[in-house]
């Protein structure tokens, strides 16, 4: 079965530290990989995906940034964090290639707070 | 560009009534329609989908409508239970780019 796990669970940094989250997806393979940010009183705010290694699509322009050094390894990370980076950070997943169902696998989440 | 929108952010509903939360979308290239549900602190669980061709999905309490005309879908939850209480996401994909889109969220109450 498939399985993600995303890490860690909460994180407080200083204003200006690096940031690293990292998720794993076991148990598929080529999966599409999402990173989300749900900020206090707001929807899930699509960051970055990717369809394969390397490949990375930007959503929001930011001071974040994602990598996928392995097929189901997905980095979220910022070079300095800054106050507004705040919120819950979420990872997913998809399979695939065209589909009859589809269905998008969540990570529990990690708090991010910047004090 | 908010492509997939759920213009209201709280529902309350009695228990044992329907639930009606409604998502409009701008983007005529998605091939695939959620919902998930979500409480504080935990990532989102599916609830329930349908493709593109379909115009509804059922599955035990939980119905799906799509209105491809109107570019706007809705999930009923009928009849609505308190642990039904959470905030509720529609989103979207597109097949050709593998781009998931959420919309805002509905915070759904069911009050006893």
């Amino acid at each position: 079965s498939q399985t993600i796990h995303q890490w860690p669970a909460t994180l407080v940094q200083p204003v200006g530290s690096p940031l690293s989250l990292e998720c794993t997806v076991e148990g598929t393979s080529n999966p599409n990989l999402y990173w989300y940010r749900q900020a206090a009183g707001r929807g899930l705010q699509l960051l970055f995906y990717s369809v394969g290694i390397g490949q990375i699509s930007s959503e929001v322009p930011q001071n974040l940034s994602a990598s996928r050094p392995q097929d189901r390894q997905f980095i979220l990370s910022s070079k300095k964090l800054l106050l507004s980076d705040s919120g819950f950070y979420l990872c997913a997943w998809t399979p695939p290639g065209q589909r009859k169902n589809t269905e998008a696998f969540f990570g529990q989440g990690t708090r991010l707070t910047v004090v | 560009d908010q492509q997939v929108k759920q213009n209201s952010p709280s529902l309350s509903v009695q228990e044992g009534r329907i639930s009606i939360l409604n998502c409009d979308y701008t983007n005529s290239m998605f091939d695939y329609f959620l919902w998930y549900k979500k409480y504080p602190a935990e990532g989102p669980t599916f609830l329930i989908s349908i493709s593109s061709i379909k115009d509804k999905n059922e599955d035990g309490r939980f119905t799906v409508f799509l209105n491809k005309s109107a570019k706007h879908l809705s999930l009923h939850i009928v009849p609505s239970q308190p642990g039904d209480s959470a905030v509720y996401f529609c989103a979207a994909i597109n097949f050709g780019n593998e781009k998931l889109t959420f919309g805002t969220g509905t915070r759904l109450t069911i009050i006893p």
